[in-house]
């Protein structure tokens, strides 16, 4: 089983600024078969990125996603009061599919 | 538009059984996997199970394996999970999703998701 590990678990940032969240996985993850999702409080999660950099319907260009083999970021730029919420990492290439643990960002 | 209205959520003793449904619209059910996905209080997501579009073919986590089944009926759009032998750590919110591809081209990551339902195992 693939383990994601994203980091920072909690970051505190001012509207307008730029996040960047990572996710690590243990093993390399095919084909950069990576998705990223957002969730707010009491919200089901929201596909924001898939195949590590391409965004789901949509998708502000705010968010870009990037990355390869072990090594994924989610980069939100001029963050909306809207843009604060979790963010999950998922890999779909090798089965089990896992989740990482979330990004918890929040205002600053 | 596609909606994923999931149902069969309560409070259950640990090793009492629940079965969950998923009913689909706005979209070709037939045409697609369907997956459950669970999140317990206060988590993250974990993967539950999926059922290939047309049931040839069913995989499930490890912690469920065993236990719980999932099934389909393509001619009421509904998708099921069958739980038996429930533990206190099964207790989360589950969702059902639907798989990203279409018919053979199944992709296991998620455009559309339910509501959740909420299952609740208590002594």
């Amino acid at each position: 089983e693939i383990a994601l590990t994203q980091s920072p678990d909690t970051l505190s940032l001012s509207p307008g600024e730029t996040a960047t969240l990572s996710c690590r996985a243990s093993q390399s993850v095919g084909a950069r078969q990576l998705a990223w999702y957002q969730q707010k409080p009491g919200q089901t999660p929201r596909l924001l990125m898939y195949g590590a950099s391409t965004r789901a319907t949509g998708i502000p260009d705010r968010f870009s996603g990037s990355g390869s083999w072990t090594d994924f970021t989610l980069t939100i730029r001029r963050l909306e009061p809207e843009d604060f919420a979790v963010y999950y990492c998922q890999q779909y290439g090798t089965s089990p599919i896992t989740f990482g643990q979330g990004t918890r960002l929040e205002i600053k | 538009q596609v909606q994923l209205v999931e149902s069969g959520g309560g409070v259950v003793q640990p090793g009492r059984s629940l079965r969950l449904s998923c009913e689909a619209s706005g979209f070709s059910f037939r045409n697609y996997a369907m997956h459950w996905v669970r999140q317990a209080p206060g988590r993250g997501l974990e993967w539950v199970a999926v059922i290939q579009y047309d049931e040839s073919n069913e995989y499930y986590a490890d912690a469920v394996k065993g236990r719980f089944t999932i099934s389909r009926d393509n001619s009421k759009n509904t998708l099921f999970l069958q739980m038996n032998s429930l533990r206190v750590e099964d207790t989360a919110v589950y969702y059902c999703a639907r798989d990203y591809g279409e018919g053979s081209t199944w992709l296991w990551f998620f455009e559309h998701w339910g509501q959740g339902a909420l299952v609740t195992v208590s002594p």
